[in-house]
């Protein structure tokens, strides 16, 4: 069975800060995704990115960047700087190659506060 | 391009009742997907259809089924509610053809309070 932790529940940073957002994933599959998305209060998942199994390499984009280290089965994701509007629930997710999105599983998500 | 709509934003029913809740995906994506958000469980899936077939389903009760039309629209219902069912639906599209795998769109959702 897929499984996706995220052992930080709660995370407070202020303003311009680096943060990480850990996440760790069991899978039986050789082939899968992982995804971050953000819920802002509105209620909409975002979707931040998609990374497939094959590919190790880290990304960064913009004040954004995510780790996926294979060996360690975690793909962690750091912001730079941090904002105020960074403030959100992030959720780290898993969902197996076949079948496209067909089911995604998620952590229990990270709330994260940035305080000016 | 409109996102995905998810119709009506917020719901109170009674105990007992039934209730459909309905998703309009992007225009072109032909996969729905709902999940089910409760602060004890977190986010769950309940299940994705296809060019109107299921072709997944999570592990919920059959009081939760689902359907979708010809036009991607797809509805979810749900019998004799519980107050356990009190919780945010999120719908999700995606291109979903099964072969490449596309990113997946969330609508807002409709928050749903059982009394």
């Amino acid at each position: 069975a897929q499984k996706v932790t995220q052992a930080q529940t709660e995370i407070s940073v202020v303003e311009k800060e680096d943060v990480t957002l850990d996440c760790v994933y069991e899978t039986r599959d050789t082939t899968y995704y992982l995804f971050w998305y953000k819920q802002p209060p509105s209620g909409e998942l975002v979707f931040l990115i998609r990374r497939n199994s094959f590919d190790e390499q880290n990304e960064i984009s913009g004040r954004y960047s995510w780790n996926f280290q294979k060996s360690t089965s975690s793909f962690n994701f750091t912001i730079t700087a941090s904002q105020v509007v960074d403030s959100a629930v992030y959720f780290c997710a898993l969902s197996e190659a076949r079948g496209a999105n067909s089911k995604l599983t998620f952590g229990k998500g990270i709330t994260l506060s940035v305080r000016p | 391009k409109a996102g995905v709509t998810q119709t009506p934003r917020y719901l109170i029913k009674t105990r007992g009742q039934q209730v459909t809740l309905s998703c309009s995906p992007i225009s072109g994506h032909r996969s729905v997907s709902w999940y089910q958000q409760t602060p004890g469980q977190g986010l769950q899936f309940l299940f994705e259809y296809f060019s109107e077939t299921q072709r997944n389903k999570g592990n919920f009760p059959g009081r939760f089924s689902g359907r979708q039309f010809s036009n991607s629209r797809s509805e979810m219902n749900v019998s004799t509610l519980e107050l356990g069912d009190s919780a945010l639906y999120l719908c999700a599209s995606s291109l979903g053809d099964g072969v490449l795998y596309t990113e997946a769109f969330f609508g807002q959702g409709t928050r749903l309070t059982v009394v």
